[in-house]
């Protein structure tokens, strides 16, 4: 299958601090990638959606302005967490497909940690 | 999107074939049926997909019933490496973007 990378795989940051996730295709170019959050013991949430060259589309009750997407190429979305707080404590995950597949592609996720 | 329905979690032994199901009774006759699975802390792993017809590759094998109200993921002998959560997921394919909700699925646990 495509592989997806993500970076970092952990990150352990103060409570104000912004944190910038990479999500990679490493051989494929995703035309869609899209992020998730997944608490302990939960399932995955989606948070957006993001196609290349275009603004990110977020799910109902995700902050745009504290979860901020960028999809500058076929192979790189990054996502930024602003002023992170301890309740954005999470491990998010990216996923990339392209128009060609039905299925998508995930990363290894990021744990993160807000003190 | 439509709803699947999945038993929390299931048991099996080493070596012997699981047959996972999932009910999609409110399925319509576009919607795909995708499998995923994750390990724990990780990210979650394709596993198949299909349509109508039963569908197999290195991994599994899905058997979708004639009136594809259900389906079944096969797994053909279980090692400890199976042990993970699976997801029935009917994407939606609004758009194009084919976006995935993850219900809670099913903990599958494989006893030595």
């Amino acid at each position: 299958g495509a592989v997806v990378s993500q970076h970092p795989s952990r990150v352990i940051c103060k409570s104000g601090t912004s944190v910038k996730i990479e999500c990679r295709s490493l051989d494929f170019q995703a035309t869609t990638m899209f992020w998730y959050r997944q608490f302990p013991k939960q399932s995955l949430m989606l948070m957006a959606t993001s196609n290349e060259g275009s603004k990110a589309t977020y799910e109902q009750g995700v902050e745009k302005d504290k979860f901020l997407i960028n999809h500058a190429s076929l192979t790189l979305s990054t996502l930024t967490v602003t002023s992170a707080h301890p309740e954005d404590s999470s491990f998010y995950i990216c996923s990339a497909r392209t128009f060609l597949w039905d299925e998508q592609f995930f990363g290894p996720g990021t744990r993160l940690t807000v003190l | 999107d439509a709803k699947t329905t999945q038993p929390n979690s299931m048991e099996s032994n080493e070596e012997e074939p699981v047959h996972l199901p999932c009910n999609h009774s409110t399925i319509s006759g576009t919607d795909y049926i995708h499998w995923y699975r994750q390990l724990p802390s990780q990210g979650p792993e394709y596993v198949i997909h299909g349509l109508t017809s039963n569908v197999n590759n290195r991994m599994a094998s899905l058997a979708i019933a004639e009136d594809r109200k259900s389906s079944t993921l096969i797994l053909h002998r279980a090692t400890l490496r199976d042990a993970a959560v699976y997801y029935c997921i009917l994407p939606d394919s609004g758009g194009s973007n084919y976006k995935l909700t993850f219900g809670k699925g099913t903990l599958l646990t494989v006893n030595p």
